[in-house]
């Protein structure tokens, strides 16, 4: 397996558009994970999905983000709109089953807005 | 809120010595507890973890110490090597939650 295979790796967009990730988790892992990093945060939980179906979007941070899950192997964290406080990392990560195991990662995709 | 603390940004330690890198967390539901590493321009992996029923798990050169009453874990790094500078993120977890720490940034000179 790849493993878990994000796209794209680096995004650079003007405030206000529209910005798409995607995440294509493990084969066989039924739980994925969308994190953000920052530098004074760290790996910030923003939605997290079990078998295609989220469970805890509390960390999302607006109405402007939104996260999807149509199918055990995709996955789209969406900005609409983007400003530039969202720059950032985004990391998704699955694991084979609940929270309390290994998770793998992506590479990320670093998102500019400028 | 952040649940899952790590006060410390960066650690720089010398080759051959010890490091200790620390993590305390508030929620008392966390029942495992992992250590990540994270090169630069890669996503993090997974280094060692610990049950809550254990208060060390031992990984080669990696030691994990658990202790639930102060809810706090530390990850130690023995003989630290150059290669082993990376950040560092220690997450606590139950089985429908995952939260991660700051992250500490280690260092270690030749």
């Amino acid at each position: 397996d790849a493993g878990v295979i994000q796209s794209p790796r680096h995004e650079v967009t003007e405030m206000g558009q529209e910005v798409t990730l995607r995440c294509k988790p493990i084969s066989g892992h039924d739980y994925l994970f969308w994190y953000r990093q920052t530098m004074m945060r760290g790996l910030e939980l923003l939605i997290y999905f079990n078998n295609n179906v989220p469970i805890d979007d509390s960390g999302m941070p607006e109405d402007r983000f939104s996260a999807k899950m149509p199918n055990a192997s995709f996955s789209t964290l969406k900005i609409q709109p983007s400003e530039p406080r969202d720059s950032a990392v985004y990391f998704c990560a699955s694991t084979p089953g609940g929270a309390d195991t290994e998770a793998f990662f992506g590479q990320g995709t670093r998102l500019t807005v400028v | 809120d952040q649940q899952v603390k790590q006060n410390s940004p960066s650690l720089s330690v010398q080759e051959g010595r010890i490091s200790i890198l620390n993590c305390d967390y508030t929620n008392s539901m966390f029942d495992y507890f992992l250590w990540y590493k994270k090169y630069p321009a890669e996503g993090p992996t997974f280094l060692i973890s610990i049950s809550s029923i254990k208060d060390k798990n031992e990984d080669g050169r990696f030691t994990v110490f658990l202790n639930k009453s102060a809810k706090h874990l530390s990850l130690h790094i023995v003989p630290s090597q150059p290669g082993d500078s990376a950040v560092y993120f220690c997450a606590a977890s139950s089985r429908n939650d995952m939260r991660f720490g700051a992250g500490t940034r280690l260092t270690v000179k030749p």
